[in-house]
């Protein structure tokens, strides 16, 4: 079964400093790693994802996620947080037969 | 770009009345998905369909049945509204093609159910 899990329900960073939002996964098979922002009352906008090649993937925003087999991760980097970083940012992980299956969420507060 | 709608953004219904959730996409995808999104609990899958006519059952399901008459538009129907239905519903779609098809998402609609 996929299955993936963010364990900060809560990140806070200040503006200019490198962010981290974390998400760990469980596949059987091939990962299709993704992540989503969503700002408030808004819809799910995609980010990038990690279907095959460069572990390192970069995303729009300035967003980038590192895809790292060993320890099943596939966490969200940006060098520098902005204020409008803040929102709403979901891990997602698809099965073949195109079903997705999300994390809980992690809120980024990015300080000014 | 891929544009996916929501027929409304803020919904209010009473209690036992039937919904009507439309969602229509423009970029010919084959899948669609109804979530509904509650905080701390993320997003969950109540239904998706992989082509016109077919449908199959989300995580939960229940209280819920959807309409995919057309590729385009899929309907999701809460046959007899109760208020722990009120959520944010989120539609998506993707493109069928074997675990590399991104999902776009439509706005939203916020329901509260009275």
């Amino acid at each position: 079964a996929q299955s993936v899990a963010q364990p900060e329900d809560q990140v806070n960073v200040a503006e200019g400093n490198p962010l981290t939002v974390k998400c760990t996964y469980s596949v059987s098979g091939n990962p299709y790693l993704f992540w989503y922002v969503q700002y408030p009352n808004r819809g799910l906008q995609f980010l990038l994802k990690y279907i095959t090649g460069d572990n390192l993937v970069k995303g729009s925003y300035g967003f980038e996620a590192e895809f790292n087999k060993s320890q099943t991760s596939f966490h969200l980097k940006k060098p520098s947080a902005l204020v409008s970083d803040s929102a709403l940012y979901f891990c997602a992980v698809r099965d073949l037969v195109g079903q997705f299956y999300f994390g809980t969420g992690t809120s980024l507060t990015v300080i000014p | 770009d891929v544009k996916v709608t929501q027929s409304s953004r803020y919904l209010v219904k009473r209690t036992g009345e039937k919904v009507f959730l439309e969602c229509v996409q423009d970029m010919d995808h084959e899948n669609m998905f109804w979530y509904r999104q509650d905080p701390g609990l993320g997003l969950r899958l109540i239904y998706f369909s992989y082509d016109v006519k077919m449908k199959e059952k989300g995580d939960i399901p229940e209280g819920y049945s959807v309409s995919r008459e057309k590729k385009e538009r899929f309907s999701l129907i809460l046959e007899s509204a109760s208020t722990n239905q009120t959520s944010m519903y989120l539609c998506a779609s993707s493109l069928r093609t074997s675990g590399r098809g991104t999902q776009y998402f439509g706005p939203g609609t916020r329901l509260t159910v009275l």
